[in-house]
């Protein structure tokens, strides 16, 4: 079945302490990324990978790293969690189609991250 | 910086209504804009659009863009219960980002 994984799909921490949260897909897409969604704010981009080795900033990366050794695995690293990096974040990937234009985005599960 | 504005914010109709929501963008390199449906979890693609006055279909929803006039708009025609969620329109740029509204509440009653 065609799907993006994340993993934990919920994670309680305290301020400080580095985390990882993982994300894969199996549809051999090009593009990958990562949101971050909060009341009334909708959902923010925090780092986005046009392909392996090429990772560039959204609106939100502070706080945030990325890598994208595989093309595959795309995971967010929180190296020193903050409590307003409590959120809901949502990872996606997408071909890139002919044509320029992008195509559908298909989005992970969701992962609710509460930073204490 | 880009901005993606989506109206109105929250919508609350009764079963049968036809709906109109809209979404108005200021981006840079405009590659295409696309409407998801959001319920309790992810987001579920619903249309991608990238020529001007093209409309796109799907049962009883249905998707215009202007690039002339930067907006976009949904229509839900004959509104049902499973309707209510949140729409979220989204601008692609050439460069990848990708850059969200806010999003519409819609409430259906039956």
């Amino acid at each position: 079945e065609a799907q993006v994984t994340q993993n934990p799909r919920y994670l309680i921490t305290v301020t400080g302490k580095k985390l990882t949260v993982t994300c894969s897909q199996n549809m051999n897409h090009e593009y990958m990324s990562w949101y971050r969604q909060d009341p009334g704010l909708g959902l923010r981009q925090i780092y986005y990978s046009m392909n392996v080795e090429v990772t560039d900033k959204g609106d939100v990366p502070e706080g945030y790293k990325v890598s994208r050794k595989e093309k595959r695995n795309f995971p967010l690293i929180l190296e020193s969690p903050s409590p307003n990096q409590t959120s809901l974040y949502f990872c996606a990937s997408r071909s890139e189609g002919s044509g320029g234009a992008g195509n559908e985005q298909f989005f992970g599960p969701g992962t609710r991250l509460t930073v204490l | 910086e880009d901005k993606v504005v989506q109206s109105p914010l929250s919508l609350v109709v009764h079963e049968g209504d036809t709906v109109t929501l809209n979404c108005s963008y200021e981006v840079t390199n405009f590659r295409s804009l696309l409407w998801y449906k959001q319920e309790k979890k992810a987001p579920t693609f619903l249309f991608m659009l990238t020529s001007s006055g093209i409309e796109k279909k799907s049962g009883r929803l249905s998707s215009i863009l202007d690039k002339k006039e930067l907006f976009s708009i949904l229509n839900i025609t004959a509104t049902q219960t499973g309707d209510s969620a949140v729409y979220l329109c989204a601008v692609s740029t050439s460069y990848g980002k990708l850059t969200f509204g806010q999003g519409t509440i819609l409430t259906v009653h039956p």
